[in-house]
């Protein structure tokens, strides 16, 4: 079964920069489009960012587009997030998922001065 | 993007009940939506994905039915493990959009 385990969260003040990774396991990672979701304390899960199997295209909302790169490297299969500029409300914990069969357990990324 | 809609917000049961959690998509999702219970600490578990398909492990008291636009989960005589927060999420098309939540509580 497949296992994803997020991490490089933490605090960090705004307009700074966090990279976060996701290690892939049990399942052939490059196969599969990868996403980030988040959610924020207390609230609901929001979609951040999608890549393809090859890492070609990348998908972001608006809420976070310019500012968040997100990327892969299929042989350490591993997915990365890179957050620029972060704002208060990028607040959240953030999940590495395979939509819909595999969520990772979140790493908590908190904006605050 | 897919709006969904889910609904109630909060629901409270005692173990041995049933329950039903709906969920409506703002456009035809055809049969692609899913189902996860979501606990603290712990990775999402899905539960149901294509509208109805149990995925692996999840117990047969849970169903899920609706096709379109309108979706129902049912979890059948409740355990205590079953208590906590469902998200449903359309996975027809990119991006995917999930519910609000349902927050299951024991009475």
């Amino acid at each position: 079964e497949g296992q994803l385990v997020e991490s490089g969260g933490g605090l960090v003040e705004p307009g700074r920069s966090l990279k976060l990774s996701c290690a892939a396991s049990g399942f052939t990672f490059s196969n599969y489009v990868m996403d980030w979701v988040r959610q924020a304390p207390k609230k609901g899960l929001e979609w951040v960012a999608s890549i393809s199997t090859g890492g070609g295209n990348t998908y972001y909302p608006d809420s976070v587009k310019g500012r968040f790169t997100i990327s892969r490297d299929n042989a350490k299969s591993t997915l990365y997030l890179q957050m620029n500029s972060l704002r208060s409300e990028d607040t959240a914990t953030y999940y590495c998922a395979v939509i819909p069969d595999y969520w990772g357990q979140g790493v908590m990324v908190t904006v605050s001065s | 993007d897919v709006q969904m809609t889910q609904s109630p917000s909060n629901l409270a049961a005692s173990p041995g009940e049933s329950v039903s959690i709906n969920c409506k998509a703002s456009k035809s999702i055809s049969k692609y939506l899913a189902w996860y219970q979501q606990k603290p600490g712990k990775a999402n578990k899905l539960l149901i994905y294509s509208g109805s398909t149990l995925q692996s492990g999840t117990p047969s008291r849970f169903s899920g039915s609706g096709s379109g636009t309108d979706f129902t989960l049912t979890i059948r005589n409740l355990e205590p493990e079953d208590f906590g927060l469902y998200y449903c999420q359309q996975h027809n098309e990119y991006p995917p959009t999930f519910g609000s939540g349902t927050k299951l509580e024991i009475k």
